[in-house]
C-alpha cells in the first residue's frame, strides 16, 4: 500500500522567494511519484513526474523536485514565486498500476 | 481542444434524486477515473475503467453506478442522493500503466 504525507496544509511566500513544498511518501515497492497543481474552480494539471532514472526531475513554469530515497520524500521547489504559482498542490503516490493516492494538498499563497 | 471534458460543470439538486454525470477524453487513452474531491480538497479514486471494463472500484456505496460505454467515455449515475455526496467529481484519464493521469475541469455536485 502507499500512503503520502504533505506536510504544511497552508505555505505562504512572498513573491521572487524560494518555494518549498513538501512531500513524504510511503511505499512497499519503488514509487512512482507525482505533483499536480490545481488552479481555483479548475481540474488537475501534472507538474512533473518521478518514475525512474534522474532523481532530480524538471516540470512546468519552473518547478522541479527530487526524489530521495533515504528520506523517503518527493519535495517541490521553485527558485522565485510568481503571484501566478498561486494555487493548491498535491502530491501523489502510485507502486505500479493505475491507482493514485493523493495527499491532502497544500495551499500556495505568494504575497507581493 | 478540450481533453478531458465533463458535464455538467455545476450540478444542484435535491436529497433522493437520481443523477447523471458525464466524462469524454479525446486523447485516445483506453483508461478512465472517477475522483471525488471533499470540501477538505482531499482527492480520492472511486473507479477506474480499462477498454470499458472495470479495473479499480474503491468502497464506495452501491448508490454509485459508472458506466463505459465506449473507452473514450465514461459516465457517474448517483442514485438517492445524499448530504454527503456533495463534492467535486473529477474524470481523468491515462494510458494503462503510464501512471500519467489527465483530469477532466470538475463537477460541482452540490446536494441540498
Amino acid at each position: 500500500a502507499q500512503s503520502v504525507t504533505q506536510l504544511g496544509s497552508h505555505v505562504s511566500v512572498s513573491e521572487g522567494a524560494l518555494v518549498l513544498l513538501r512531500c513524504n511518501y510511503s511505499s512497499s515497492v519503488p514509487p512512482y511519484l507525482f505533483w499536480y497543481v490545481q488552479y481555483p474552480n479548475q481540474g488537475l494539471q501534472l507538474l512533473l513526474k518521478y518514475t525512474t532514472g534522474a532523481t532530480l526531475v524538471k516540470g512546468i513554469n519552473g518547478f522541479e523536485a527530487e526524489f530521495k530515497k533515504s528520506e523517503t520524500s518527493f519535495h517541490l521547489t521553485k527558485p522565485s514565486a510568481h503571484m501566478s504559482d498561486a494555487a493548491e498542490y498535491f502530491c501523489a503516490v502510485t507502486g505500479g498500476g493505475n491507482k493514485l493516492t493523493f495527499g491532502t494538498g497544500t495551499q500556495l499563497k505568494v504575497e507581493l | 481542444d478540450t481533453a478531458v471534458s465533463q458535464t455538467p460543470k455545476y450540478l444542484v439538486t435535491q436529497m433522493g434524486n437520481d443523477k447523471s454525470i458525464k466524462c469524454e477524453q479525446n486523447l485516445g487513452h483506453d483508461t478512465m477515473y472517477w475522483y471525488k474531491q471533499d470540501s477538505k480538497k482531499f482527492l480520492k479514486i472511486m473507479f477506474s475503467y480499462n477498454n470499458k471494463e472495470l479495473i479499480i472500484n474503491e468502497t464506495v456505496p452501491n448508490r454509485f453506478s459508472p458506466k463505459s460505454p465506449d473507452k473514450a467515455h465514461l459516465n457517474l449515475h448517483i442514485n438517492s442522493l445524499e448530504l454527503g455526496d456533495s463534492a467535486v467529481y473529477f474524470c481523468a484519464s491515462s494510458q494503462f500503466n503510464s501512471y500519467e493521469q489527465y483530469f477532466g475541469p470538475g463537477t460541482r455536485l452540490t446536494v441540498t
